[in-house]
């Protein structure tokens, strides 16, 4: 079955941490991935997405993720978080065999600290 | 570019009315997509088009629920005899053909009482 599992439900780090939101996904074919940002009431904003080519890329915002194949994880980095990124991240996966529909994982809030 | 356009933004509506949500997409971009997202959970496909011909509907697309886009331009999803549980944001979405991530609008957020 396809899914995404986004394991951590809320997270919170201090403003100028670190971050590290984690993504799993299975997928029976080769995935493209995606991760979304979404503030309260809004739609979705594409951060990043992974097509192919080099496993690390790099998105808006200066936000990274690294596709690591052998461990079907996508995850989300960033290296010193502010105030403005407190949102929640959805990470979703599909295949060019899906006529670009989507799969999304449940999301995490994730919360600033000042 | 003017995004992806929602209309109306909020609806509320009492359980067994029909309602009907538009969507305009990028002009430029031949796919749309409609997804609905509830209370702490990621958005859930619905269906999607490429042009005006609508290529796969979600089995959670209930024959209740209805999704055209004439012209392959906007699209409406029409909700017939709402029932609580459809209470959700309803995301649209649009993109180029090919791989490439979406545009989403701002959503629809239908309250049904």
């Amino acid at each position: 079955a396809q899914s995404v599992t986004q394991p951590d439900i809320h997270i919170t780090v201090s403003e100028g941490a670190s971050l590290e939101l984690r993504c799993n996904y299975s997928y029976g074919a080769t995935p493209y991935l995606f991760w979304y940002v979404q503030s309260p009431g809004q739609g979705l904003q594409l951060l990043l997405k992974y097509f192919s080519g080099d496993t690390l890329v790099q998105g808006i915002k200066g936000f990274e993720a690294e596709f690591k194949r052998s461990q079907s994880s996508f995850n989300l980095r960033k290296p010193s978080v502010h105030w403005s990124d407190a949102a929640e991240y959805f990470c979703a996966v599909g295949g060019n065999n899906q006529g670009g529909k989507l799969i999304f994982g449940q999301g995490t809030e994730l919360s600033v600290k000042p | 570019d003017t995004g992806v356009s929602q209309d109306p933004r909020h609806k509320i509506t009492k359980r067994g009315q029909n309602v009907t949500f538009r969507c305009d997409p990028i002009s430029e971009h031949n796919r749309l997509y409609w997804y609905r997202q509830t209370l702490g959970q990621g958005p859930e496909f619905l269906t999607y088009f490429q042009n005006e011909a609508q290529l796969e509907k979600s089995r959670l697309l209930s024959d209740r629920f209805s999704a055209e886009r004439p012209k392959g331009s906007f699209s409406t999803l029409e909700i017939q005899r709402t029932e609580q549980g459809d209470s959700a944001m309803y995301l649209c979405a649009s993109s180029p053909a090919g791989p490439s991530g979406y545009t989403f609008g701002s959503g629809t957020r239908l309250t049904v009482v």
